[in-house]
């Protein structure tokens, strides 16, 4: 069955500390990865995606994300978190049809 | 540049009571979908719509009804609303090819009492 996995429900960064969110997905063809960042009650807003080609790929706001297939995983990171990355933050997988599956959302909370 | 747009965006209803939720997008898109977003259960999708006269059922349809008779409208129908319903919806859609990121509208929150 297709699915993505995020497996912190929370995570804890000490501002200016570095920060990699783990995505682990299961997809049978081809997939096409998406993370995505939601603040306190505003909608999601698209970070990064990855189709194809080199497997590191570059975002908005400082984030990059990292594909290895080998590892089914996407992971996502920031060198130097700032407080206002403390939001939710989702990955997505999608393919061949429109239906994108979600993964459940890490909430990323910094400490000052 | 609207983007995605969602109406309302908070709403108390009573059980038993209907409501739609409105969506309404001006990028052109043929896909859309509905999903609501709970604690901890990340994205499920309720309804999509592949273009006009198209719609077809998600992952958590019922209580839910959907239509699209433009490219740019997709209300989604609560036609009685229960206190499982409560939950934050949002609208989303996607360009003419599946590696197209989706747009999101702002979220409409409901609380059923």
């Amino acid at each position: 069955a297709q699915s993505v996995t995020q497996p912190d429900i929370h995570i804890t960064v000490s501002e200016g500390a570095s920060l990699e969110l783990r995505c682990n997905y299961s997809y049978g063809a081809t997939p096409y990865l998406f993370w995505y960042v939601q603040s306190p009650g505003q909608g999601l807003q698209l970070l990064l995606k990855y189709f194809s080609g080199d497997t590191l790929v570059q975002g908005i706001k400082g984030f990059e994300a990292e594909f290895k297939r080998s590892q089914s995983s996407f992971n996502l990171r920031k060198p130097s978190v700032h407080w206002s990355d403390a939001a939710e933050y989702f990955c997505a997988v999608g393919g061949s049809n429109y239906q994108l599956i979600w993964g459940a959302g890490t909430k990323l909370i910094i400490k000052p | 540049n609207a983007g995605v747009t969602q109406t309302p965006k908070f709403q108390v209803l009573k059980t038993g009571q209907s409501m739609t939720l409105q969506c309404a997008q001006d990028m052109n898109h043929e896909y859309m979908s509905w999903y609501r977003q709970d604690p901890g259960m990340g994205l499920r999708l309720i309804h999509y719509s592949v273009g006009a006269g198209i719609t077809d059922q998600g992952e958590v349809p019922n209580g839910y009804n959907v239509s699209r008779s433009t490219t740019e409208d997709f209300p989604l129908r609560l036609l009685s609303a229960a206190p499982s319903q409560t939950s934050v919806y949002f609208c989303a859609s996607r360009g003419p090819t599946v590696n197209t990121e989706a747009f999101f509208g702002q979220g409409t929150r409901l609380t059923v009492v």
